[in-house]
């Protein structure tokens, strides 16, 4: 049974680019989380999704970021416009219900702005 | 608003040392539920534990062990005869049941402890 799975793991862009990172959560999980970890920090919740439903976004940064979980597909976590500021490693987890289930993480994507 | 508080930021032993991780959180909701997670270097989360805030009982995994104060709102986490591949960064974590009683598992992360264990 496959982990999440994130892609890309590195992924690297220029100042004002848009960066485009997916997670396929766990086979059976329909729950999808997405934390962000600036470097020397702890993980920040960003956003919590079911299929198709934005649950909770309320620590996306209000603009240029938003997030997905179409019915078909991984969920992606889109970055408009990026800045050197958005240089940190983006975690994924998913569960198989939302009510406090231990969360399974990918291994994360390494985004880099040069 | 919860938060989760890891007072060390790093700590450095040598192989075979017992070591306490502490952890110390703030809620106001009675039902919540925390977690540890570990970071190897390689960067992945690896899940530990999970524990809910009506089982106050200790546990015990291998060198692993948690010990849950409700009292003093603190889940610290020890590791008995350190290794070095138990160098990593641990987390504690907290979700809450949230209002209406319903929850969707958000976790509140600690910064963070480095532990590192020297040969």
């Amino acid at each position: 049974n496959a982990g999440v799975m994130q892609n890309p793991r590195h992924l690297v862009r220029r100042r004002g680019q848009e960066a485009r990172l997916r997670c396929s959560p766990m086979k059976g999980h329909s729950h999808v989380y997405w934390y962000r970890q600036l470097p020397e920090e702890g993980l920040k919740f960003m956003v919590y999704l079911q299929k198709e439903n934005i649950i909770d976004e309320s620590g996306m940064p209000k603009e240029r970021f938003s997030a997905e979980f179409p019915k078909e597909g991984p969920s992606i976590l889109r970055i408009q416009q990026v800045v050197r500021g958005d240089s940190a490693a983006y975690f994924c987890a998913s569960s198989p219900t939302g009510i406090n289930q231990p969360q399974h993480f990918g291994d994360g994507t390494r985004l880099s702005i040069l | 608003a919860q938060k989760v508080t890891q007072a060390q930021t790093e700590i450095s032993v040598v192989e075979k040392e017992d070591v306490t991780l502490d952890c110390v959180y703030e809620t106001r909701d009675t039902t919540y539920y925390l977690f540890w997670y570990k970071q190897p270097p390689s960067g992945e989360l690896v899940f530990l534990i999970r524990r809910n805030s009506f089982d106050e009982q200790n546990e015990i995994s291998g060198r692993y062990s948690w010990n849950f104060q409700k009292s003093t709102s603190s889940f610290n986490f020890t590791i008995t005869a350190s290794q070095v591949v138990d160098s990593a960064v641990y987390f504690c974590a907290l979700s809450e049941l949230g209002a209406g009683g319903t929850s969707y598992g958000k976790l509140t992360f600690g910064q963070g402890t480095i532990l590192t264990v020297h040969p």
